[in-house]
């Protein structure tokens, strides 16, 4: 089945740049997901990007996909104690019927330092 | 603001007994979903549904059941609670259509005691 991997843990001081890496191994994935999970929170959608594409930025937030190599990084700009949080990596399972089956990583325990 | 409502944050039960969490979504959405979170191993599917009345096995069924009677209701069964399903159970819905992204409940956090 698919897999996909990321590491568990990174820290950063802040204002620097945090960069979170994912490895998905699933070749017929079509969309590829960050999500964002706050202590005692459920998950919060951050950027999704498409497989078609290499790069996607929204504010601070920037997503680079290498498809060839099946690897996906999300860099958070001038981080900030409220980025602290599970960040998760996650890719779509094509299905029949108009399911959106995704797969999750790991997540990675974000620590922004002061 | 549309929303998954799971009925209890904090449950905490007995081994054998039969426990039910609730999964509400207010947003139509035909796709729902039910992962357990555990700890250096990520989220992970038991049970999705595309519509009403019809449910999927996900990765870890074993020891789960679903319901889906109407659309905007998914409830997780646990026929006979066992101290490994001490977990954080994560509810969400999307609609039809690839690309859409989740939206999750703020989870439930079962101990079985």
């Amino acid at each position: 089945g698919e897999d996909v991997e990321q590491s568990l843990f990174l820290s950063v001081r802040e204002g620097d740049s945090s960069v979170i890496n994912c490895t998905y191994t699933d070749s017929s994935s079509t969309y590829l997901y960050w999500y964002k999970q706050e202590p005692g929170a459920g998950l919060q959608l951050l950027t999704y990007i498409f497989s078609n594409m290499d790069m996607k930025q929204d504010q601070r937030l920037t997503v680079l996909l290498n498809k060839k190599d099946k690897h996906l990084s999300l860099r958070i700009a001038d981080t900030q104690t409220g980025d602290s949080a599970i960040y998760f990596c996650a890719e779509t399972d094509i299905l029949t019927g108009g399911g959106n089956k995704l797969t999750f990583g790991t997540g990675t325990q974000l620590k922004v330092e002061l | 603001d549309v929303k998954v409502t799971q009925s209890s944050r904090y449950l905490v039960k007995r081994t054998g007994e039969k426990v039910f969490l609730e999964c509400v979504q207010d947003m139509d959405h035909e796709n729902m979903f039910w992962y357990r979170q555990d700890p250096g191993l990520g989220l992970r599917l038991i049970y999705f549904s595309y519509d009403v009345k019809m449910k999927e096995k996900g990765d870890i069924p074993e020891g789960y059941s679903v319901s889906r009677e109407k659309k905007e209701r998914f409830s997780l069964i646990l026929e006979s609670a066992s101290t490994n399903q001490t977990s954080m159970y994560l509810c969400a819905s999307s609609p039809v259509g690839r690309g859409v992204g989740y939206t999750f409940g703020s989870g439930t956090r079962l101990t079985v005691v």
